[in-house]
């Protein structure tokens, strides 16, 4: 009955490679984002998806690209690794009528050597 | 973009005391809420506050919004071991027509038995 899941919850890879890290909820919200919280546990918005539409694209390497199949799905694929993509990356997801509720998953703590 | 301030940055309490944090900004938010990372796991939503002045309670947490809307605090009674975590105050930001949160740096709260 987990209301935001993600998979993988660790990741360790090699500079260059490429990645990507999934997410679901089961809450039937409309909207679905990507933060990213630093090792100093700074959270901060990467994306955002409204039925499956891009709403928020903050300034992030382009490196970096969501995808969302539906709207109970929104994944992130991360392009050519580097060492300081090293964090640890949050879905979450809203209702449009309560944007600022969100719910979050466990994250995805990712790992470039 | 918009920054919160968030303090103090950690706290360590004994058991049974209360404890308040709070978070400030130079820029007005139409939307103050306060969220709790356990450790390995996403944030979770304590209390959502939408009106200047607003006062709302959530079991043993009370959290008001400033008259200026520059502000909020957070405000926990009767500590207790399972409050161990950090705390989050975010406000509602814009991202072109898109409202998002901004998070604060988060408080370190540490309950000694």
């Amino acid at each position: 009955d987990t209301a935001v899941s993600q998979t993988p919850k660790y990741l360790v890879t090699q500079m260059g490679n490429d990645k990507s890290i999934k997410c679901e909820q089961n809450l039937g919200h409309d909207t679905m984002y990507w933060y990213k919280q630093d090792s100093k546990k700074f959270l901060k918005i990467m994306f955002s998806y409204n039925n499956k539409e891009l709403i928020i694209n903050e300034t992030v390497p382009n490196r970096f690209s969501p995808k969302s199949p539906d709207k109970a799905h929104l994944n992130l694929h991360i392009n050519s690794l580097e060492l300081g993509d090293s964090a640890v990356y949050f879905c979450a997801s809203s209702q449009t009528r309560s944007p600022y509720e969100q719910y979050f998953g466990p994250g995805t703590r990712l790992t470039v050597t | 973009g918009q920054q919160l301030n968030q303090s103090p940055q950690s706290m360590f309490i004994q058991e049974g005391e209360d404890v308040s944090m709070n978070c400030t900004s130079s820029s007005i938010f139409n939307t103050w809420l306060w969220y709790k990372q356990d450790p390995g796991e996403g944030p979770v939503l304590l209390i959502a506050l939408y009106k200047a002045g607003e006062l709302t309670s959530n079991g043993r947490l009370t959290a008001q919004f400033g008259i200026t809307r520059k502000d909020s605090f957070l405000n926990i009674s009767a500590s207790i071991p399972s409050d161990v975590g950090i705390y989050f105050c975010a406000g509602q930001t814009y991202s072109g027509s898109a409202r998002q949160l901004t998070f604060g740096s988060g408080t370190q709260l540490t309950v000694l038995p």
